[in-house]
Parts: C-alpha cells; structure tokens; sequence
C-alpha cells in the first residue's frame, strides 16, 4: 500500500511568487493534516482536514495560506504571494477516522520550500 | 515555554554505546509518538504509545503518563542511527500534534 506522498520535494521561488504544494494521503483516510518546519524552530501545526472539511486551521499563519482538498482526497496548501519566512519544510500526514481512538498520523516525506 | 521539551538537543556517541533521549510535556495527551527524521528525508514514526514500554529492535520507548514524562532508548548505538529524533504528543481531544524540537544525533564509529 503507498504511503502519503507529496509534490515537489523541493521548490525554489522568489519572493512575490506563488507556490503551490500538494499532498496525496494514504488512499482511505479521511483525516489528512499539514504541518510546517521552519529553521530553527520546532514543527507546528498548520490545519487538520477531515474529508473536504476544513476540522481545524487555527495553525495556518496568515490568509496567504490557502489549503483545498475537494472530494476528500489529496490536499494543496497554495501560499500566494511568498515571502521570505515562508520557507521551510511543509509535511502531510493522514489517518483514518475511527470514533473513539486516536488514529496514528502517517507522515509524508516533505516538501522543502525556499523563497528567496 | 514549549509545551513538549526535549532534551538534550544535540547529542554524540561512539559506535556502541546506549542512548537516551528524554521528553516532557505539559498539556493533556491521549498519545505520545517518536519520530526519527535522517538528513534531507522525511519523517518515519518510530512509536506511538499511551502508557508503558514498547520495544522494537534495538529501540525502547517508555511513557509515564503521571510524569507527563517519555524516553527513547537505542541500544548498541550505530552510525546508521543518526538522525533527528522528534518528540510529539497528540493533544487530547483535538488530535493535534504538539512537537517538541528535536534531538540531533550523532554516533560515531
């Protein structure tokens, strides 16, 4: 079974431009998150899906972050216009929706972005 | 202060030895995972655990949930085990995860 997967693995832009990354959780998991590692600093929390809904996005650190994921399946985080703290690494994960439990996060492999 | 704290924050050895990597936290949890993530590659969960000791090759993890307190141990340390090792606890209710900033490790042949 493929595991979350993401695109690009790196992307180089400048400043003002837009950036689009997508992630594509494991085939049957409604639960599909972003997180995003900057330099120096911890990984943090941008939003949680569940399905097509937007569950949580209390993370996401301005309304240049624009994340989609119609018909429940993959997910893009479009950052438009970039700017220079926007680089960093941004990470998928996905788990199913059991009630009840908590269902572990599987992670994809990143994506590193850097806006110079 | 950060909610997950983890330490030491970088840390080297010698082919061999034992390590430990601690972690703390200070919000409820429902769960508590250690990542590993090696240069330039992604992120591999390693445990996900909620009360007790779980074990994997050479590698230990333990949690005290009174504590609010978890530790990774690697046994017989190998230069293939360098790497980030990360810390993140599942906040409880909202399955949100909380990381802490990584332990660099480096083992040495």
């Amino acid at each position: 079974e493929a595991g979350v997967t993401q695109f690009p693995s790196h992307s180089v832009i400048e400043k003002g431009q837009t950036v689009t990354l997508r992630c594509d959780p494991i085939s049957g998991h409604d639960n599909l998150y972003w997180y995003r590692r900057v330099m120096g600093k911890e990984i943090k929390f941008l939003l949680h899906f569940v399905k097509e809904s937007k569950q949580d996005e209390s993370g996401m650190p301005n309304n240049r972050f624009l994340a989609e994921r119609t018909g429940g399946t993959y997910s893009t985080l479009k950052v438009q216009p970039a700017e220079l703290e926007d680089s960093g690494v941004y990470f998928c994960a996905s788990s199913q929706r059991l009630a009840g439990v908590y269902n572990e996060q599987f992670f994809g492999p990143g994506t590193r972005l850097t806006v110079l | 202060k950060n909610e997950v704290e983890q330490s030491p924050q970088n840390l080297t050895a010698q082919e061999g030895e034992f390590i430990t990597i601690n972690c703390s936290y200070s919000v409820g949890i429902s769960a508590l995972h250690w990542l590993q993530q090696h240069p330039g590659g992604g992120i591999v969960s390693l445990f996900m655990l909620s009360s007790g000791k779980k074990k994997h090759g050479r590698l230990i993890a333990t949690i005290n949930i009174q504590e609010k307190h978890s530790s990774l141990h690697i046994t017989a340390s190998h230069p293939r085990d360098s790497a980030v090792y990360i810390c993140a606890v599942v906040s409880y209710n909202t399955d949100k995860l909380i990381f802490g900033t990584g332990t660099r490790l480096q083992v040495f042949p």
